[in-house]
């Protein structure tokens, strides 16, 4: 069974630093591009960065680019997202999400997600 | 950057209607397009890839269709765990990129 377990959240004051991860099993981690995607409260679904297989190859929305880091472990099966100059719009639910092989597009498996709460 | 608008943003429908979602880009996403329903407290789910395919253990009341800029998801006939929020998603190329719609609730009328 696919199954993602998102751990990291809490609150954090502006400016300040997280790490999220995403511990991954039940399928060939080292075979997938994955995700971060968050939700901030009451709102919609903002895709954040994308993680090749091999981790060589990264991309993120603008509004996270250059404060936000992903990365994988694929000896560990962990998928991490490190967040710095963390600021209250950054609030939201995060989920890790698989990216679904031979397909152009769709996150099949979701993980149930972290809350990171920005404020002073 | 593509802009996918949904529409419309509330469906007020009973079960055993047909629902009817709509999902316009910018510009041109080809195939490139996916459906998820997302209930309260719980994660997205995958309804429909690259278009109109069904993601393994849909049911079949599910459809999309389209391609191009103007998409679709059909549920033939509501059934009340359909009640919930649709998002469309597109992936462009060169850096790779995704988006999302700012999502459709169905809600009971």
């Amino acid at each position: 069974e696919v199954q993602l377990v998102e751990s990291g959240g809490g609150l954090v004051q502006p400016g300040g630093s997280l790490r999220l991860s995403c511990a991954a099993s039940g399928f060939t981690f080292s075979s997938y591009w994955m995700h971060w995607v968050r939700q901030a409260p009451g709102e919609g679904l903002v895709w954040v960065s994308r993680v090749n297989s091999d981790g060589s190859s990264t991309t993120y929305a603008d509004s996270v680019k250059g404060r936000f880091t992903i990365s994988r472990d694929n000896a560990k099966n962990t998928l991490y997202l490190q967040m710095n100059s963390l600021r209250a719009d950054d609030t939201a639910v995060y989920y890790c999400a698989r990216d679904r092989s031979g397909s152009y597009t769709g996150f099949d498996y979701w993980g149930q997600g972290t809350l990171v709460s920005v404020s002073s | 950057e593509i802009v996918l608008t949904q529409s419309p943003a509330t469906l007020s429908l009973s079960p055993g209607e047909r629902a009817t979602l709509s999902c316009r880009a910018s510009q041109s996403v080809s195939s490139y397009l996916a459906w998820y329903q997302q209930k309260p407290g719980q994660a997205p789910r995958l309804l429909i890839y690259d278009a109109s395919n069904r993601a393994t253990g849909i049911p079949a009341r599910f459809s999309g269709s389209g391609s191009g800029t103007d998409f679709t998801l059909t549920i033939s006939s509501l059934e009340p765990e359909d009640f919930a929020v649709y998002y469309c998603q597109q992936r462009s190329n060169r850096p790779p990129t995704w988006t999302f719609g700012q999502g459709t609730k169905v809600e009971i009328k």
